[in-house]
């Protein structure tokens, strides 16, 4: 049962244009999100978050857009980069009173962006 | 820093036998974490030291997985015996603190049990 969902495994676009990769999640006690990237034989590496007293976070190129209420995040990338062609994940964090309020990240599968020159 | 070190990128082992997965952090973060990625499961936890410590290992699969951090600069990750079913990349990752912002993972130990 994922929690954390990436719908689409892939993405293609081209140099340029915008990148726009979703994410859904199920559990309202999310308190924060992540994006992470990943390029083959690496691991992954932070590269935005978003927590959940906002609705927008930018850096650079890179903008997480959060609607709460639809439990939607999604992240773009304007203009995309070839060198940005990677596996991208969502993650999502949140307090499990349950499990020693231990702080949990819930990880979605990814979603391969593959940006054409 | 050379970021964290996970030894051996690569193994290749039969059912049956022991595995040792080695992760060295990065000096001076006191978070070590151990995770699988399998293609049907994603990125899961399985176990993260706070200053040496095990704090929560609820996500080992099952008493063939032990994990140590007998030190700062050193955890193994030991599966027991082996079985095909384990096969995955295993990641280390550390950081100054829990808040997974902080994490800086390892590139990863490609495990495949036959």
């Amino acid at each position: 049962d994922q929690q954390v969902k990436q719908n689409s495994p892939s993405l293609s676009v081209q140099e340029g244009r915008i990148s726009i990769l979703n994410c859904d999640y199920t559990n309202s006690m999310f308190d924060y999100f992540l994006w992470y990237k990943k390029y083959p034989a690496e691991g992954p590496t932070f590269l935005i978050s978003i927590s959940s007293i906002k609705d927008k976070n930018e850096d650079g190129r890179f903008t997480v857009f959060l609607n709460k209420s639809a439990k939607h995040l999604s992240l773009h990338i304007v203009p995309s980069q070839p060198g940005d062609s990677a596996v991208y994940f969502c993650a999502a964090s949140a307090i499990y009173p349950w499990a020693g309020n231990n702080r949990k990240l819930i990880w979605g599968l990814g979603t391969s962006l593959a940006v054409n020159p | 820093d050379a970021g964290v070190i996970q030894s051996p990128r690569h193994e290749v082992t039969e059912m049956g036998q022991e595995v040792t997965l080695r992760c060295k952090p990065i000096s001076g973060h006191d978070y070590l974490f151990w995770y699988r990625q399998t293609m049907m499961r994603g990125l899961e936890l399985l176990i993260y030291f706070n200053n040496n410590v095990p704090i929560d290992d609820s996500g080992m699969p099952e008493d063939r997985f032990s994990a140590k951090m007998p030190n700062a600069s050193f955890s193994t990750l030991k599966i027991q015996p082996s079985e095909p079913r384990d096969s995955a990349v295993y990641f280390c990752a550390s950081s100054p603190s829990p808040e997974a912002y902080g994490y800086t993972f390892g590139s990863g130990t490609r495990l495949t049990v036959v």
